[in-house]
């Protein structure tokens, strides 16, 4: 089936460094893919939706300049958390529709777990 | 904007018992899933209802959509310790391309 990987799992980083997850789709294409962030002990919130080869569309009051998406291909985006601080701490998953396959079912990556220290 | 109501918050049943969680939209929904999650981990996809007065079932688990398709339910049958995790209905805010707006969540724990 349909399966969607996200890298890495985890990561530990700096205040004031860069962080980029990518989001894969590994057979299938997805000219769409979602982001989200989960705080601890909440519920998943839309960040923005990256779009293949052209800008995201980002949610209200998520910071696009904080946090960059970069669609470049048909089967990955990466999601670029710069100058992270650790209010930025969270679980982040993508997912990516698979318009082609079974419309009844979703495909969602592992999570990345980005604590910054 | 869409806003999703999930209650209880948090369920704490026997093993063996019954129980069935709520998802409340103030708007009709396109479509609502169903997922399961543990805390730190990637979310499970259990079913989507898109049709008023569908019912679906995965295993012990059945999800049943309102006529209006406002209202949907989520009832386990016979709870197991394997059922205990984090239960989320999710609505597509995107007329069908998967763009999904979360409810709060339930928290379901199963004593032995």
């Amino acid at each position: 089936g349909a399966v969607v990987s996200q890298h890495p799992s985890r990561v530990i980083c700096k205040s004031g460094t860069s962080v980029k997850i990518e989001c894969r789709s590994l057979d299938f294409q997805a000219t769409t893919m979602f982001w989200y962030r989960q705080f601890p002990k909440k519920s998943l919130m839309l960040m923005a939706t990256s779009n293949e080869g052209s800008k995201a569309t980002y949610e209200q009051g998520v910071e696009k300049d904080k946090f960059l998406i970069n669609h470049a291909s048909l089967t990955l985006s990466t999601l670029t958390v710069t100058s992270a601080h650790p209010e930025d701490s969270s679980f982040y998953i993508c997912s990516a529709p698979h318009l082609a396959g079974d419309p009844d079912t979703q495909y969602f990556g592992p999570g990345t777990r980005l604590t910054v220290l | 904007s869409q806003e999703l109501e999930q209650s209880p918050q948090s369920l704490i049943v026997q093993e063996g018992k019954n129980l069935t969680i709520n998802c409340t939209s103030s708007k009709t929904l396109y479509g609502l899933y169903w997922y399961k999650q543990k805390y730190g981990e990637g979310l499970i996809f259990l079913m989507m209802l898109q049709k008023g007065g569908e019912e679906k079932s995965h295993e012990k688990i059945t999800a049943k959509l309102d006529e209006k398709k406002q209202q949907s339910s989520l009832h386990i049958t016979a709870s197991q310790p394997s059922h205990a995790g984090i239960y989320l209905c999710g609505a597509d805010k995107s007329g069908g391309y998967q763009k999904v707006t979360f409810g709060i969540g339930t928290k379901l724990q199963v004593i032995p």
